[in-house]
């Protein structure tokens, strides 16, 4: 597509409940990376993937949160049994490859932005 | 570990004014630097960027210049105008992040008529 895409922009949810969000990237886009942007804070990675390798979940806070990226393009951040500590605005990025997003950058979705109620 | 300090805001500013927004880093290797904003509602889009020492990146008459001694990637521009209020994030990338971008808290610029 033109931009990454994100769904949904909104999601609220009760304590303990899971949630999926959803990434699309830009078609031919190697690279995908989420990132979380807490109130009043900055972004904190969670994880990217790279074409075929193995992700860098380096990032993940916690063992409730995984992800997957199936065929090379669309991907799915999930939380499982959520914590209000977990509100925040979840960010997708894509790029070209990861040694192309080091050196130019990545390109941002509007996020989707969680409420744990 | 790699890590990058904004000056907190929010910044706010008459129209026409200068801007400085202040950003250091702190990384082993040679980063590159970005900065990248974020309109209301909107998500994070690429401001400009430099790759190597003395470079300047420069965008919508926003400038920075990587200033490899003082280890600093400051955000100037020249008039500001209403439109450009927005957060503004200070990131780099560098073998010790694994080249992952790693971003600043975020600097808020309120922009007055």
């Amino acid at each position: 597509g033109a931009g990454v895409s994100q769904s949904p922009s909104n999601k609220v949810t009760e304590k303990g409940k899971d949630v999926e969000l959803r990434c699309d990237p830009i078609s031919g886009h190697t690279a995908l990376y989420w990132y979380r942007q807490s109130l009043g804070q900055g972004l904190e990675f969670l994880i990217y993937f790279q074409g075929n390798s193995a992700p860098d979940k380096s990032g993940l806070p916690s063992d409730r949160f995984s992800a997957e990226r199936t065929g090379g393009s669309v991907s799915t951040l999930t939380i499982q049994r959520t914590q209000q500590e977990d509100s925040a605005v979840y960010l997708c990025a894509s790029s070209l490859s990861f040694n192309h997003g080091a050196d130019y950058g990545y390109t941002f979705g509007s996020g989707t932005r969680l409420t744990v109620v | 570990g790699d890590s990058v300090t904004q000056m907190e805001g929010p910044v706010t500013l008459s129209e026409e004014a200068f801007l400085t927004i202040n950003c250091t880093y702190t990384a082993t290797g040679y980063p590159s630097l970005f900065w990248y904003v974020q309109y209301p509602g909107e998500g994070l889009q690429l401001l400009l960027k430099a790759t190597k020492a003395d470079d300047k990146g420069s965008n919508k008459g926003f400038e920075a210049t990587y200033r490899k001694e003082t280890t600093s990637f400051h955000l100037e521009k020249g008039s500001v105008q209403v439109s450009d209020s927005a957060v503004y994030f200070c990131a780099l990338s560098d073998f010790d992040s694994s080249y992952k971008l790693i971003f600043g808290s975020g600097t808020r610029l309120l922009v007055r008529p």
